[in-house]
């Protein structure tokens, strides 16, 4: 199985600021990794997929990058809704794994 | 694109649920479809999926020989028929879709909620 490790566990943000937040596989899932956004009480919501694409009606400030084993998901600057938690997946083997999430709060 | 689950409840240990999800909104022969559950205050944890003719499936080790995931395609629905249940199987249980093909998740219910209790 391959394992999905995301880092921080929880950021903390000024709005405006820049969000970096990091995902690892212990092995190599190519480009296949997706980032969902949750909001409490909501279910995820696809962000990003083939590591760097926008899914439909994403806004521009979410990037994603990596291939591999090494992922990267930027939010250019926080808004207030996008205080959320944020999981990548990686959908190359099975089973399909997720990371443990990052909560990105307000600083 | 709407994905509308039930069956959810409070059943007890060793029991049955089944759960649906009515498709709409898209061509649902085309696409994959998946349940995926979050425990309170855990993450996110995928458990099945079928593909778009039904054939094959796949499941998690931690519900293998418990749950049957299957479709019909004439009604648009996929179902999650959970036995043996146990409280770590206590989660809302969501159900997603799946582009054929090597893809995401690109739509997500507003899940069910499964609590295995005495």
């Amino acid at each position: 199985e391959i394992v999905m490790t995301q880092s921080p566990a929880t950021l903390s943000v000024s709005p405006g600021e820049r969000a970096t937040l990091s995902c690892r596989a212990t092995q190599s899932v190519s480009s296949d990794l997706a980032w969902y956004q949750q909001k409490p009480g909501q279910a995820p919501r696809l962000l990003i997929y083939g590591a760097s694409t926008r899914a439909t009606d994403i806004p521009a400030r979410f990037s994603g990058s990596g291939s591999g084993t090494e992922f990267t998901l930027t939010i250019s600057s926080l808004q207030s809704e996008d205080f959320a938690v944020y999981y990548c997946q990686q959908y190359n083997k099975w089973p399909l794994t997720f990371g443990g999430g990052t909560r990105v709060e307000i600083k | 694109v709407q994905l509308l689950e039930s069956g959810g409840g409070l059943v007890q240990p060793g029991g049955s649920l089944r759960l649906s999800c009515a498709a709409s909104g898209f061509t649902f022969t085309t696409c994959a479809m998946s349940w995926v559950r979050q425990a309170p205050g855990k993450g996110l944890e995928w458990v099945s999926i079928i593909s778009a003719s039904g054939s094959p499936t796949f499941y998690a080790d931690s519900v293998r020989g418990r749950f049957t995931i299957s479709r019909d395609n004439s009604k648009d629905t996929v179902f999650l028929q959970m036995n043996s249940l146990r409280a770590e199987d206590t989660a809302i249980y969501y159900c997603t879709k799946r582009t054929v093909g090597t893809n995401p998740f690109d739509s997500w219910g507003q899940g069910t909620l499964v609590t295995v209790s005495s």
